[in-house]
């Protein structure tokens, strides 16, 4: 089966700009999730998705973070304005549900907020 | 919430030995606890996963155990080889649908 898609693999931005990624899960996985993981540190979650809607955003810093997954497939999470301390991967996976599952995640986004 | 945590922070082997890392939970209500491998600059890969009606897990060299009583899992690593050297990090979540919570990580450093 095809992975998880992201894209892009790298971005460098300026702070107090936008920056958008895009995840394409693996198909008929029904769940969707974007993490942050900061260097030398575990993935931190930020958004989950069951189909197209949110069943957790509390670690999602929503002043600046939004994210969307509309038609329940692919998703885009959006920074604006960014900040120095939002350098990290980005990291999108996709399980399937009901009980469970290992995920599996994507090549992960590289953000570098100068 | 779940909060995780995970010791040690690095670890150095020599090929051929034994390694163990270790993590503890706090939420009870936990049920899954997988294990995943990630090398330098690519994805976290699951390695292993261990559900909590099962203590203990095996797949060739590598194993996980589950003490539900005390809130800790391991993973062991034996016969080490270079190729293990990666960090590795443990997860847990507790009923079906709740996101995994990740602890910091473990770098495995194995030397020949």
């Amino acid at each position: 089966e095809a992975g998880v898609a992201q894209s892009p693999r790298y971005k460098i931005i300026e702070k107090r700009q936008s920056v958008a990624f895009w995840c394409n899960p693996i198909s008929g996985h029904a769940t969707l999730y974007w993490y942050q993981q900061i260097l030398g540190q575990g993935p931190k979650l930020l958004i989950q998705f069951q189909n197209n809607g949110v069943v957790d955003d509390s670690q999602l810093p929503k002043d600046r973070f939004s994210a969307e997954r509309l038609k329940g497939v692919d998703s885009t999470l959006k920074i604006q304005p960014a900040k120095l301390e939002d350098s990290a991967v980005y990291l999108c996976a996709s399980s399937r549900t009901g009980i469970n599952y290992g995920y599996t995640f994507g090549s992960g986004t590289r953000l570098t907020v100068v | 919430g779940e909060n995780v945590e995970q010791h040690p922070s690095t670890l150095s082997v020599q090929e051929g030995d034994s390694a163990v890392i270790k993590c503890t939970y706090s939420d009870s209500a936990s049920n899954y606890f997988p294990w995943y491998k990630q090398e330098l600059g690519k994805r976290p890969q699951l390695i292993i996963d261990i559900r909590s009606n099962v203590g203990e897990k095996k797949d060739q060299r590598i194993a996980v155990t589950l003490n539900k009583t005390a809130k800790h899992f391991s993973l062991h690593i034996t016969e080490t080889q270079p190729e293990d050297s990666a960090v590795y990090f443990c997860a847990a979540s507790g009923q079906a649908g709740t996101a995994l919570i990740f602890g910091k990580g473990t770098t495995l450093s194995v030397s020949s």
